[in-house]
């Protein structure tokens, strides 16, 4: 597609629910990252995907949060047991490679993000 | 530890003026790049603009073009002839060999007509 887009754009769910937000990269990117952005805060790095390789989940604030992608296209972020603390927007981006090393610092192409919200 | 600062949470600036958003960083490594992304209400981050830390020149894109102080860790963010669409919160971020960006607090910014 054109850009990234995520899915669905606003989620509100109670306390102790699961939940999944849906991320669709850019047609060819490998490289795929979830962040969090709690209000008036900066993002937060939770997870990476690169191709097939181990994704890097040195981020996920606990074991309620989940990770998933599909080959090199979908990705899956799903959050078990939600709580309150838990409700920020959960961006997706991504980009045409990473790796580190010479192919680092490829620019990361963001989606419009899940609002969500746990009551 | 690798962190992002952005000293001024809020800024305004009048339509067709100029204003300079102000970041810096801390890291010991010595190769990386350095992003200034823009969002507005819609939640959308676009990229404005990016500088790799080997290049000495300063990146430019239209009205938008940086002060890339390496010794300083120093990266600020200058905006030529300010429009309404400029409106947005600015974020600056940088990027080590681990794929991570790492962000700072942002700043709000405001142009007034």
């Amino acid at each position: 597609g054109a850009g990234v887009s995520q899915s669905p754009s606003n989620k509100v769910t109670e306390k102790g629910k699961d939940v999944e937000l849906r991320c669709d990269p850019i047609s060819g990117h490998t490289a795929l990252y979830w962040y969090r952005q709690r209000l008036g805060q900066g993002l937060e790095f939770l997870i990476y995907f690169q191709g097939n390789s181990a994704p890097d989940k040195s981020g996920l604030p606990s074991d309620r949060f989940s990770a998933e992608r599909t080959g090199e296209s979908v990705s899956t972020l799903t959050i078990q047991r939600t709580q309150q603390e838990d409700s920020a927007v959960y961006l997706c981006a991504s980009s045409r490679t990473s790796g580190g090393g010479a192919l680092f610092g490829d620019t990361q192409y963001f989606g419009p993000g899940t609002r969500l919200t746990v009551l | 530890a690798q962190t992002v600062t952005q000293s001024q949470p809020e800024m305004s600036v009048q339509e067709a003026e100029t204003v300079t958003l102000s970041c810096t960083y801390d890291t010991s490594e010595n190769n990386y790049y350095l992003f200034w992304y823009k969002q507005p209400p819609s939640r959308q981050m676009i990229l404005v603009i990016r500088q790799e830390a080997y290049k000495q020149q300063n990146a430019t894109e239209n009205r938008f073009s940086v002060n890339f102080q390496k010794a300083a860790k120093s990266f600020s963010l200058k905006i030529s002839d300010s429009q309404l669409g400029d409106t947005a919160m600015y974020f600056c971020a940088f990027i080590l060999n681990t794929d991570k960006l790492i962000f700072g607090t942002g700043t709000r910014l405001q142009v007034f007509p």
